[in-house]
């Protein structure tokens, strides 16, 4: 099982809102991602840290931000929320080998009406 | 462009029985493939991973075959259970940048039934 954190697991709420999506990892992994997953898509990649203070944007693009002040905590911001954000958002985590498995969290199933 | 591709999309199989999912992939340079198991509203969990010199890859009842050549990948599931069903999502992972990135393929649903 792995040590890897997403909170909320669902959210729904109204266009215009701020919202935080969370994500931590007790695993120590420096290599943390954001990824957006449509109900019968492939993942894309949204985000992605290469440790303390390294963000890059991913494939996709997306109008939210992320940042990382510590090794285990990456979380997603939206500004002003759009139904066109309604999606399923996964975080994972690995190491830094390229062929370190990554490690997924359940996901926050965000709903914008 | 860099694809990953499977087939079928969905496949319903009967408890017991024994089935193939498929993957074709372009990327390159390749790195590495994995099988990753997604249970409806939870996040992907690895199964096999494999690399340009394995071949063959076994967890229990599934087992991955890599064809480098032809750029082919399959997953065989052995003697089903009511809980293989998932998505299960065919992920490639190219050598030509430090990050080591992935492309997922759509996944094919699998449903078993009793």
């Amino acid at each position: 099982e792995a040590d890897i954190y997403q909170t909320p697991r669902y959210l729904v709420i109204g266009t215009g809102k701020k919202i935080t999506l969370e994500c931590s990892q007790t695993m120590g992994h420096d290599k943390m991602y954001w990824y957006q997953q449509d109900p019968g898509m492939e993942l894309h990649l949204i985000h992605y840290s290469y440790g303390v203070n390294s963000t890059e944007k991913g494939d996709l693009s997306s109008e939210s931000t992320v940042s990382r002040i510590r090794t285990e905590h990456f979380p997603l911001t939206l500004e002003s929320a759009r139904p066109s954000h309604t999606s399923q958002y996964l975080c994972a985590s690995s190491g830094n080998r390229s062929t370190d498995t990554q490690y997924f969290g359940p996901g926050t199933r965000l709903t914008v009406l | 462009k860099n694809q990953v591709e499977q087939s079928p999309q969905s496949l319903i199989i009967l408890e017991g029985k024994n089935c193939t999912l498929q993957c074709n992939y372009t990327v390159s340079p390749f790195s590495n493939l994995r099988w990753y198991k997604q249970d409806t509203g939870r996040g992907p969990v690895s199964l096999t991973i494999m690399t340009f010199s394995e071949n063959t890859k076994s967890n229990g009842r599934y087992t991955a075959t890599l064809d480098a050549d032809t750029k082919q990948s399959s997953l065989h599931i052995t003697a089903s259970q009511l809980s293989d069903s998932a998505s299960y999502i065919c992920v490639v992972s190219d050598r030509g940048s430090t990050l080591g990135r992935l492309y997922f393929g759509r996944g094919t649903q699998l449903t078993v039934w009793p």
